[in-house]
């Protein structure tokens, strides 16, 4: 069964300071995709990524990064330099055949506040 | 490109009333739409799966009579909920995808349901 944790349920940082979100996940499918999500408390939920698990290769968009271990399961994501725009629940998801329907599976998320 | 609306975005209504809320791709055509709810500080649960022009897909555990889920076309999917009671009461999401395991969802704003 598919399944995403993500252990850390809250994390407060300084501005500035870099913070890393985990994220491991659970399938028995060859092909599957991560997701990471970030909701904002106006409850939005605003997509950040979408990675294939064929492809390992780290990524890095502005201030974000992520990294893939097929061989730990993990899809971790780093923020650097953070600032208090920020500050808000991510989710990692994972979506793979499973039933057929390709669902997204959440993690429970993790809160971030970032102090000013 | 990929903005998904929902309307309305907070709505209150009185136990025993049905509640509409319409989800739609705006400059897309979405093939398969779902609806998630979230309890507060939770994760997304799906409820359902609708393929545009198909019954819905429901969850273990959902009340497809109470939860009545339609997509009609290729830009819009309503859910009712029927005879409301106050345990109802959450933040649904709704997200869009142009072809589901090919495609990233994309997430509506939510819409907050209040049942008095």
């Amino acid at each position: 069964a598919q399944k995403v944790t993500q252990a850390q349920t809250e994390i407060s940082v300084v501005e500035k300071e870099d913070v890393t979100l985990d994220c491991v996940y659970e399938t028995r499918d060859t092909t599957y995709y991560l997701f990471w999500y970030k909701q904002p408390p106006s409850g939005e939920l605003v997509f950040l990524i979408r990675r294939n698990s064929f492809d390992e290769q780290n990524e890095i968009s502005g201030r974000y990064s992520w990294n893939f271990q097929k061989s730990t399961s993990s899809f971790n994501f780093t923020i650097t330099a953070s600032q208090v725009v920020d500050s808000a629940v991510y989710f990692c998801a994972l979506e793979d055949s499973g039933a057929g329907s390709y669902q997204l599976t959440f993690g429970k998320g993790t809160k971030l506040s970032v102090i000013p | 490109g990929a903005v998904v609306s929902q309307h309305p975005s907070r709505v209150i209504c009185k136990s025993g009333t049905s509640v509409k809320i319409e989800c739609r791709s705006l400059d897309f055509q979405a093939t398969t739409m779902f609806w998630y709810r979230q309890f507060p500080k939770k994760s997304l649960m799906l409820m359902a799966t609708s393929n545009e022009g198909s019954k819905a897909t429901y969850e273990q555990g959902v009340e497809k009579d109470k939860f009545l889920i339609n997509h009609a076309s290729l830009t819009l999917s309503t859910l009712t909920v029927t005879s409301a009671h106050p345990e109802d009461s959450s933040f649904y999401i709704c997200s869009a995808s142009r072809l589901a395991g090919t495609d990233t969802q994309y997430f509506g704003p939510g819409t907050r349901l209040t049942v008095l």
